[in-house]
């Protein structure tokens, strides 16, 4: 099956940039998302981009998507300790469009 | 807003005994999704359901079951608890038709002792 891959921790201190990274293994990917899990909750839907897409720009939020080295990254600017959380990348493939492949969750720790 | 209720937050059954894992959504969304997170393994999918009374199995089905009598309902049954099944149950939900963002419920915490 798919494979999806996620760094299992990140430390920032606040203000700095966060940069979540994530790899894939299936080139017919279609959508890529990115999920926050907040303790204790279930995910939450930050953003998502489509597979021709090089880049999606969301206030704090930037997605980079380099479709030939299969390399998805989520950078958070100006972070704080709200931000604090797991994040999930996932993404769905052409033959099984209503079917989700998640990484493994990226622990992100904000340091004050 | 989407709304995906799960029926408990924490929940502790024994072994052996037949559980009952319950999520509703109010979005009239066709597809529902069953998943099980543990550390460092992520999402694991273990049923989902593009329509009422269907049912498809996703990566680790056994020991579970599911049940989708009405649209706006999924349940997640899990026939003889076990020590290996304690874990975090999300449910989620989709529009239907192919790459439509998953909504999640606050998850159900299971523990079998």
């Amino acid at each position: 099956g798919e494979d999806v891959e996620q760094s299992l921790f990140l430390s920032v201190r606040e203000g700095d940039s966060s940069v979540i990274n994530c790899t894939y293994t299936d080139s017919s990917s279609t959508y890529l998302y990115w999920y926050k899990q907040e303790p204790g909750a279930g995910l939450q839907l930050l953003t998502y981009i489509f597979s021709n897409m090089d880049m999606k720009q969301d206030q704090r939020l930037t997605v980079l998507l380099n479709k030939k080295d299969k390399h998805l990254s989520l950078r958070i600017a100006d972070t704080q300790t709200g931000d604090s959380a797991i994040y999930f990348c996932a993404e769905t493939l052409t033959n099984t469009g209503n079917q989700f492949y998640f990484g493994t969750g990226t622990s992100l720790t904000v340091i004050p | 807003d989407v709304k995906v209720t799960q029926s408990s937050r924490y929940l502790v059954k024994r072994t052996g005994e037949k559980v009952f894992l319950e999520c509703v959504q109010d979005m009239d969304h066709e597809n529902m999704f069953w998943y099980r997170q543990d550390p460092g393994l992520g999402l694991r999918l273990i049923y989902f359901s593009y329509d009422v009374k269907m049912k498809e199995k996703g990566d680790i089905p056994e020991g579970y079951s599911v049940s989708r009598e009405k649209k706006e309902r999924f349940s997640l049954i899990l026939e003889s608890a076990s020590t290996n099944q304690t874990s975090m149950y999300l449910c989620a939900s989709s529009e239907g038709g192919s790459n439509q963002p998953q909504h999640f419920g606050d998850g159900t915490r299971l523990s079998i002792l």
